[in-house]
């Protein structure tokens, strides 16, 4: 089955430390996308990678940090400079660069206390 | 900067109620309009309208794009409590498919 796959589903973290939030896709997709949802703000921008080993910032970048080592593979890391780390973060896909729609991952919940 | 808006931001309505969702965009180098609608967790993808598909249909939906006004609506015909979701919006900008986002319409349909 084809598809994206975020892991873990829930995620708590104590405040100060990083962590990595998973994202993989086998759809042979060459664009992977990362959003934050936060209640009534819809969806926003924090990195985004067209081809493997290059990424740009997003919207919303700072406080965040990626790789893209492999196409099918594209993982966020929630630093411990991130002010408000609690939220949705949701991973999506693309095939390219003509305006295709993306698809998404199931989400990942971080919760920071 | 680019930016995308929804109205209203939440709606609720009857059972077979018909509703229409706006949005409107100001994006620099638009190349589509794209309706998701998120239940729980994914969002999934309802529609794609461009400049050479600016009406689409899918049972009891439908969409348009007007590029003069800057806009698009989502109409949903004979509502049913299985509609109830956030319905967001996204224009695509620039060649890297970039997709920008409404705040989302949260939907409510009552038995």
């Amino acid at each position: 089955d084809g598809g994206i796959t975020q892991s873990p589903k829930y995620l708590f973290r104590k405040e100060g430390q990083n962590v990595t939030l998973s994202c993989e896709q086998n759809l042979n997709h060459d664009a992977m996308y990362w959003y934050r949802q936060d209640p009534g703000q819809g969806l926003r921008l924090i990195y985004y990678s067209q081809i493997v080993n290059d990424f740009q910032k997003g919207d919303i970048a700072e406080g965040y940090s990626v790789s893209r080592e492999k196409k099918e593979s594209f993982p966020l890391t929630v630093t411990s400079a991130q002010k408000n780390p609690t939220a949705f973060y949701l991973c999506a896909s693309s095939p390219g660069q003509v305006p295709y729609e993306q698809y998404f991952g199931p989400g990942t919940r971080l919760t920071v206390t | 900067e680019d930016k995308v808006v929804q109205s209203p931001l939440s709606l609720v309505v009857h059972e077979g109620d018909t509703v229409t969702l706006n949005c409107s965009y100001e994006v620099t180098n638009f190349r589509s309009l794209l309706w998701y609608k998120q239940e729980k967790k994914a969002p999934t993808f309802l529609f794609m309208l461009t400049s050479s598909g600016i009406e689409k249909k899918s049972g009891r939906l439908s969409s348009i794009l007007d590029k003069k006004e800057l806009s698009s609506i989502l109409n949903i015909t004979a509502t049913q409590t299985g509609d109830s979701a956030i319905y967001l919006c996204a224009a695509t900008t620039g060649a890297n498919s970039k997709l920008t986002f409404g705040k989302g319409i949260t939907l409510s349909v009552r038995p």
